[in-house]
């Protein structure tokens, strides 16, 4: 089974700051890694995801993750935040390969940006 | 194109009641997942289904079903309602289940259920 930690419930950041949210999975096979983000009141969406190749990927609203796998990480980052990157931010994985195959989600983070 | 189509949004029921929840996909995905998601136990699967057939289901007892229609469309059933059943179920479609895209859902804005 695979599992996906998120360190961090709530990280606040001000305007045009960095920020980098955590993610760290475990799982014995290879996986498939993704960000999701949930604005309020609304589902969730892709922000970009990691299959295989270039250990840096980059999604869409200028933010970007690099998949470690010796690390098991996959820590999603942007150099600059407005206002309108408040949301919820959730790490993902599913197994690589196999049947029956579902997205395991992390708990889940936070990102409040400040004026 | 239009984007995965939950109704209702919102619905308050009664324990021991029935729900049903209504999903359209996106037109040309096949693939519908549910999911709930609550404060304390995050976002948790509760089935796929694929060309009418359940092809994965979650960790939820049987008070929990669904299906999928030919047109795609799928629906998911909770009986006998609990307190704990309060949650927003998010619907989510793709191209296909299995396959090297498998992970990339489209989501739809949830069902938010509250069970009084």
């Amino acid at each position: 089974a695979q599992s996906v930690t998120q360190l961090d419930s709530q990280v606040p950041v001000f305007e045009e700051a960095p920020v980098e949210l955590r993610c760290n999975y475990s799982s014995s096979v290879s996986v498939y890694l993704f960000w999701y983000v949930q604005y309020p009141n609304q589902g969730l969406q892709l922000l970009l995801k990691y299959l295989s190749g270039s250990t840096l990927v980059k999604g869409i609203n200028g933010f970007e993750a690099e998949f470690n796998k010796s690390q098991t990480s996959f820590h999603l980052r942007k150099p600059s935040v407005h206002i309108s990157d408040t949301a919820e931010y959730f790490c993902a994985v599913i197994r690589a390969s196999g049947s029956a195959r579902q997205l395991t989600f992390g708990s889940g983070t936070q990102l409040t940006v400040l004026p | 194109k239009a984007g995965v189509t939950q109704t209702p949004r919102y619905l308050i029921k009664t324990r021991g009641q029935q729900v049903t929840l209504s999903c359209s996909p996106i037109s040309g995905h096949r693939s519908v997942s549910w999911y709930q998601q609550t404060p304390g136990q995050g976002l948790q699967f509760l089935f796929e289904y694929f060309s009418e057939t359940q092809r994965n289901k979650g960790n939820f007892p049987g008070r929990f079903s669904g299906r999928q229609f030919s047109n795609s469309r799928s629906e998911m059933n909770v009986s006998t309602l609990e307190l704990g059943d309060s949650a927003l179920y998010l619907c989510a479609s793709s191209w296909t289940s299995g396959g090297p895209n498998t992970g990339e859902l489209f989501f739809g804005e949830g069902s938010r259920l509250t069970v009084l």
